[in-house]
């Protein structure tokens, strides 16, 4: 399966726990985006990475949230002192390096649906 | 403050009629659209891009982008119950992330 990969599909955590969401890009892609998705709401930017550094954390709270792709192995984002309304539906998306011709298409893994109880 | 704007819905048509989805961008420099269909409970999967004004016609699924009217719409013709599903429409420019809608909930009738 060439797709993109996120792991845990369902994630559970008390309140205060840390929550650590994995993401492999599809092969070949150098892009990752994470999304929040929260129940009934649109999706919305968290951080843009590509491998070893950070491009854009505009979408990201500035505390407890944390993100890497580090040289070798999956994005990772780090949710530290979880709280109830950080549940949602976190998606990463992948897409290929830019270039001539590059036209961004993004694509989704399946998503880590986290509860916080 | 980038935004997207859909019609959340739900937008009835019959088996077999064409479905309308319509979507406007506030942000004059995006250059990229893109239609995700959602399943519920499912992720975003991607049926649709477009780069320039027109048309783009992909199977049953046709893309139209205005970008003096920052207006992008999808047709979908033949209408199946499968179809049921939120639309989402997204924008963006170069490696920029995505800005969404909060996606149109369509509902085809059999």
């Amino acid at each position: 399966n060439a797709g993109v990969m996120q792991n845990p599909r369902h994630l559970v955590r008390r309140r205060g726990q840390e929550a650590r969401l994995r993401c492999s890009p599809m092969k070949g892609h150098s892009h990752v985006y994470w999304y929040r998705q929260l129940p009934e709401e649109g999706l919305k930017f968290m951080v843009y990475l590509q491998k070893e550094n950070i491009i854009d954390e505009s979408g990201m709270p500035k505390e407890r949230f944390s993100a890497e792709f580090p040289k070798e192995g999956p994005s990772i984002l780090r949710i530290q002192q979880v709280v109830r309304g950080d549940s949602a539906a976190y998606f990463c998306a992948s897409s290929p390096a830019g270039g001539v011709g590059f036209r961004n298409e993004q694509f989704f893994g399946p998503g880590t649906r986290l509860t916080v109880l | 403050q980038k935004e997207v704007e859909q019609n959340s819905g739900p937008l009835s048509v019959p088996e077999g009629a064409i479905a309308s989805l319509n979507c406007t961008y506030s942000d004059r420099g995006s250059q990229s659209f893109f239609w995700y269909r959602q399943y519920s409970g499912k992720s975003p999967e991607l049926i649709m891009s477009i780069y320039s004004n027109g048309d783009k016609e992909d199977g049953r699924f046709t893309a139209q982008l205005n970008k003096a009217s920052q207006y992008v719409s999808l047709l979908i013709r033949d209408s199946q119950p499968s179809d049921s599903a939120t639309y989402l429409c997204a924008a963006a420019s170069g490696n920029t992330p995505l800005v969404f809608g909060k996606g149109t909930r369509l509902s085809v009738i059999a």
